[in-house]
């Protein structure tokens, strides 16, 4: 089963709109993280957001957050304000209790629209 | 203060020839991770050091990879007798324990 779905392959956005990627896990582990970063085509991957399992706020840096929903074991990264410069794959990952290794999805292209 | 770093960016090689690759982590870092990515997918955990030992070495990596961090530094990740299969982006991360991890601008492999 997968651990990481991201259901969203591409998707388009008007400048300046707000957007959601989705992200759904699968655990059974109490303690996780999840993890969001965004890989240009350059191909660096840049670390954008993290949020604990035990956090009880969501998460947020700047114009990311982290819609956190648990009990649907949901991890949504919404970027508001969306800018040309933030269209690139978008990797959401989980790591699970004292693991180290980092669980992905496949990923989301985001393109954002002049 | 830098980032990771790797070396080379791009690699080509002939199948059956041996490759070399080198990671420099943030320097701060205990831990340094290997991934390789295909293209469209996400990446996939090749192995992972903290410090010079080496913890854990994923299936995925057959007897022809090996990768060393001799000195708890920098590291290298060697395949031998490459395969068209093996032509991937292979990254490395580094962390402070188990925090986020840090990603190098990867080198891509393509084997002819």
């Amino acid at each position: 089963a997968q651990k990481i779905t991201q259901t969203q392959p591409g998707m388009f956005v008007q400048e300046k709109e707000a957007v959601t990627l989705d992200c759904t896990y699968d655990t059974s582990d109490p303690s996780y993280g999840l993890f969001w970063y965004k890989q240009p085509s350059s191909g660096e991957m840049i670390f954008l957001i993290y949020q604990g399992s035990y956090d009880q706020q969501n998460a947020t840096e700047g114009r990311y957050s982290l819609n956190f929903q648990k009990a649907r074991k949901s991890a949504n990264l919404v970027i508001s304000a969306s800018q040309l410069g933030d269209s690139a794959m978008y990797f959401c990952a989980m790591r699970e209790g004292s693991n180290y290794q980092l669980i992905w999805g496949a990923g989301t292209k985001l393109i954002i629209k002049p | 203060d830098t980032g990771v770093s790797q070396d080379p960016r791009h690699k080509i090689t002939k199948r059956g020839q041996n490759v070399t690759f080198r990671c420099d982590p943030i320097s701060e870092h205990n831990r340094l991770y290997w991934y390789r990515q295909t293209l469209g997918q996400g990446p996939e955990f090749l192995t992972y050091f903290q410090n010079e030992a080496q913890l854990e070495k994923s299936r995925l990596l057959s007897d022809r990879f090996s990768a060393e961090r001799p000195k708890g530094s920098f590291s290298t990740l060697e395949i031998q007798r490459t395969e068209q299969g093996d032509s991937a982006m292979y990254l490395c991360a580094s962390s402070l324990y188990n925090l986020e991890q840090f990603f190098g601008p990867g080198t891509r492999l393509t084997v002819l």
